[in-house]
């Protein structure tokens, strides 16, 4: 059973416009939760992070926001630049320790010049 | 540069040899995290360590593979016999602390190739 959905493997967005990438989760134990961005051949790099006792977390281009009656979240990037092309990964950990995450499979942004 | 390192960044063993990969933490940092990713997959957990001690290894398979963090050195993880469905990447990650507010910083992973 998978504890962290992204349900959309892949998003193509124009320069310029928003992306938004989703994730939802299961577990309600989970009270942190994080983005990360991945280019090809190296590792995740730390993006945003929201904890649940807050709705939104804001950061220059990037928004997350966190519905934890929908055990959704979503991450807003605006405006979208071809740099921001990446494999982005929504996880999701207990305040106990957030070095141990549960990652969703992915969601790959092409952003289009 | 002070981040995780991870070594090798490739490598490739037969089947039922040894896989030996190595992490060193960002310096200061006493908490170590390994994670496997599969193809097409996110990454999964593994095992959580801290200065000679495993905290956490819920998510290690039960045979073949062992992880270590010694008083000196970088952490090992341990791939005993391995078959072609270990191959995948394998990532390291430390933090400072383990707040839930603490940034993980990962390295760059292991390709590791079973043939």
């Amino acid at each position: 059973d998978q504890q962290v959905k992204q349900n959309s493997p892949s998003l193509s967005v124009q320069e310029g416009r928003i992306s938004i990438l989703n994730c939802d989760y299961t577990n309600s134990m989970f009270d942190y939760f994080l983005w990360y961005k991945k280019y090809p051949a190296e590792g995740p790099t730390f993006l945003i992070s929201i904890s649940s006792i807050k709705d939104k977390n804001e950061d220059g281009r990037f928004t997350v926001f966190l519905n934890k009656s929908a055990k959704h979240l979503s991450l807003h990037i605006v405006p979208s630049q071809p740099g921001d092309s990446a494999v982005y990964f929504c996880a999701a950990s207990d305040s106990t320790n957030a070095g141990k995450s549960t990652f969703g499979d992915g969601t790959t942004l092409t952003v289009k010049p | 540069n002070a981040g995780v390192m991870q070594n090798p960044r490739h490598l490739v063993r037969r089947r039922g040899q040894e896989a030996r990969l190595r992490c060193s933490p960002v310096k200061g940092h006493s908490h170590v995290y390994w994670y496997r990713q599969l193809p097409e997959e996110g990454l999964k957990f593994m095992v959580y360590l801290q200065k000679e001690n495993i905290i956490d290894e819920s998510g290690m398979p039960k045979e073949r593979f062992s992880a270590e963090f010694p008083k000196e050195g970088p952490s090992i993880l341990r791939i005993q016999q391995v078959v072609r469905g270990d191959s995948a990447a394998y990532f390291c990650a430390s933090t400072l602390t383990r707040a839930s507010s603490t940034e993980a910083f990962f390295g760059q992973g292991t390709r590791l190739t079973v043939v």
